[in-house]
């Protein structure tokens, strides 16, 4: 089936720094990703739509010059998280789909922890 | 615009019981219907969907899910649950028409803790 790396899975960044996370659709080309941010016990918050290619859609509320979403080919993503603050502290999720696709794929998601 | 609402955050069941999760969504166009589970500090995997056919629709681990249009429902089910399904579910839907966005649109969820 569809599977979607993510990686880093875990990352310990310091405030004021840049972290890059990475989504790769290792078996199907991902048209569309979507990036989620989730808080403990909450549900998964859409962040962003990207389709390869284009520049990313972003929901209300959030800052695109502080997540920055690249989907430059059509086996991966990125988001980058600029000048990282303890607020950014959160579980960040990516999801895929392929042209004609139903079906969302999702990775393995990133604990990103800024101290 | 689409929204989901799950009906309850936290279901205690006591190993080998029935269990339903309750989903009801909202929508004015057509939509997409899922179930997915999350465990603890992992990304979401597929139980179930419903894209179009039948309105009962089985996946994976024994569970499956109805689709009610009237009453604008998809409810999760599982006839026997046991210590490993203890974890976060999700209900979600995302628009008919690819053309729309393809949002996937998330509940709440809810936890099911499975007891001895």
């Amino acid at each position: 089936g569809a599977v979607v790396s993510q990686h880093p899975s875990r990352v310990i960044c310091k405030s004021g720094t840049s972290v890059k996370i990475e989504c790769r659709s290792l078996d199907f080309q991902a048209t569309t990703m979507f990036w989620y941010r989730q808080f403990p016990k909450q549900s998964l918050m859409l962040m962003a739509t990207s389709n390869e290619g284009s520049k990313a859609t972003y929901e209300q509320g959030v800052e695109k010059d502080k997540f920055l979403i690249n989907h430059a080919s059509l086996t991966l993503s990125t988001l980058t998280v600029t000048s990282a603050h303890p607020e950014d502290s959160s579980f960040y999720i990516c999801s895929a789909r392929g042209h004609g696709d139903y079906g969302y794929t999702f990775g393995s998601g990133t604990r990103l922890t800024v101290v | 615009a689409q929204s989901v609402t799950q009906l309850d955050s936290q279901v205690p069941v006591f190993e080998e019981a029935p269990v339903e999760l309750r989903c009801n969504y909202s929508s004015s166009v057509s939509v997409y219907l899922f179930w997915y589970v999350q465990y603890p500090n992992q990304g979401l995997q597929l139980l179930l969907k419903y894209l179009s056919g039948s309105t009962l629709v089985k996946g994976i681990n024994g569970f499956e899910a109805e689709f009610n249009k009237s009453q604008t429902s998809f409810h999760l089910r599982k006839p026997s649950v046991h210590i490993s399904d203890t974890a976060e579910y999700f209900c979600a839907v995302s628009p008919f028409f690819y053309n729309q966005g393809g949002k996937l649109i998330f509940g709440q969820g809810t936890e099911l803790s499975v007891k001895p």
